[in-house]
């Protein structure tokens, strides 16, 4: 069964500071990986989507790669501000040609004014 | 707005009660998904729908049921057989096909009296 494990649960960084949050998965067969946003109380936000075929993608200050080999991904923040405090998860697909998703248990970024 | 909306907000359950979580969404999405969210983990699957009338388990979904009549709606109901009902549950709904993006309600955090 998949085991996706997201390390640090928690992190606390100054504003400004580029930082990494990594998530690794136990089985490499997946066709995408998607990285989320909680914040406290809410729902969630999807925040980038990875197809299997693709090494990395970008939306903004964001940054996601995948590396399936390793069962691994990491997301990249750049010059985080006290806006991007929140939960960060990533969910890969149950199996292959399925929607339903495992979820990390997150990490929980602070990021301090 | 298109969305999806979860209500109520809080609920509270006595003990020996049955309540429903409401889910609606106007996406004109196919599949949608119930998740329960426990204090500092990842989300958990309950039940999935794909397609109207149609429903399947994931991987908590003893003490819960849910039912699809209509594509825009799909409640959740905690039965009495929940023993430990306490959570944050979350709804979304995505389209079918490969590599979806699911979309999240905001959450009906439950409580026991």
């Amino acid at each position: 069964k998949q085991e996706v494990t997201q390390i640090p649960a928690a992190l606390s960084v100054p504003e400004g500071e580029n930082l990494v949050l990594n998530c690794s998965f136990t089985d490499s067969a997946i066709y995408n990986l998607q990285w989320f946003r909680q914040d406290p109380g809410k729902g969630l936000t999807s925040l980038l989507l990875i197809q299997s075929s693709q090494r990395e993608q970008t939306s903004g200050r964001l940054n996601a790669s995948l590396d399936k080999s390793s069962g691994r991904s990491t997301l990249y923040i750049a010059a985080s501000q006290p806006g991007d405090s929140a939960t960060y998860l990533c969910a890969v697909p149950y199996q292959t040609g399925a929607n339903n998703l495992f979820f990390g248990t997150g990490t929980r970024l602070t990021v301090i004014p | 707005d298109g969305g999806i909306t979860q209500s109520p907000k809080y609920l509270f359950r006595k003990e020996g009660q049955n309540v429903t979580l409401s889910c609606e969404q106007n996406l004109n999405h196919d599949a949608m998904y119930w998740y329960r969210q426990d204090p500092g983990q990842g989300l958990r699957l309950i039940y999935y729908s794909q397609i109207v009338n149609d429903f399947q388990k994931g991987d908590i979904a003893e003490g819960y049921s849910v039912s699809r009549e209509k594509k825009e709606s799909f409640p959740l109901t905690v039965t009495s057989a929940q023993k430990n009902p306490t959570a944050f549950y979350l709804c979304a709904s995505s389209p079918t096909g490969s590599s979806p993006i699911q979309y999240f309600g905001a959450g009906t955090r439950l409580s026991v009296l």
